[in-house]
């Protein structure tokens, strides 16, 4: 069972624009929510991260948001550039399971 | 090390063969999650170890897969009698607790089953 949900599968935004991911979760007991950012060939690496007692974080060029009541959150990439060509990933973690559910990904592509 | 780090980076097999990939973690770190991903999809739990407790094994998809780890050092994931659905990237990732803060991954281990 997914238990947390990704969209879109990919997306092509122009150098400058604003990049957008969705994720949707069901289990209500996770309290940790990471964004984790793959290149090819390479491990996924942590990008930004956020728990459910904050509305948005943001880090740099990087925003998450956060609509508990929804079971959403969302990335946001600022001014994208073409150096953040790569995949994706958000996260949930329970204390409960002690492990992180991943979503399936979206891979990203700027165009210069 | 500094890192996560696994090996071999690439392992060919042929169907039917049994293979052990490796993960060394960060020092310290005393969990460590071994994850699948296959191609174009998300990462699949497989097995989680913290520290000398019993690891959570609910990941593992068949009696075919098994892992190890010894204390908070070395582990290394088996997988008896590969078939081709085996096919993936192997990510390990280790943190310093089971908190999901700080998990840090390996490059992987590219598995091909022919």
């Amino acid at each position: 069972q997914q238990q947390v949900k990704q969209s879109p599968q990919s997306l092509i935004v122009q150098k400058g624009g604003i990049s957008i991911i969705n994720c949707a979760y069901e289990n209500t007991a996770f309290d940790y929510f990471p964004w984790y950012q793959q290149f090819p060939g390479k491990g996924p690496a942590l990008l930004i991260a956020i728990r459910p007692d904050v509305s948005e974080k943001k880090e740099g060029r990087f925003t998450i948001s956060f609509n508990k009541s929804a079971k959403q959150f969302s990335l946001h990439i600022m001014d994208s550039q073409p150096g953040d060509s790569a995949t994706y990933f958000c996260a949930a973690f329970s204390g409960s399971a002690r492990q992180l559910t991943f979503g399936s990904g979206t891979q990203l592509t700027v165009l210069p | 090390g500094a890192g996560v780090s696994q090996s071999p980076s690439n392992k060919v097999t042929e169907k039917g063969k049994d293979v052990e990939l490796r993960c060394d973690p960060i020092s310290g770190h005393t969990a460590l999650y071994w994850y699948r991903q296959r191609l174009g999809q998300g990462l699949e739990f497989l097995i989680y170890f913290q520290g000398n407790s019993a690891p959570d094994k609910s990941g593992l998809p068949s009696d075919r897969f098994s892992a190890e780890r010894t204390g908070e050092s070395v582990s290394t994931l088996t997988i008896q009698r590969t078939q081709q659905e085996d096919s993936a990237v192997y990510l390990c990732a280790s943190s310093f607790t089971g908190t999901g803060e700080g998990y840090t991954f390996g490059s992987g281990t590219r598995l091909t089953v022919v």
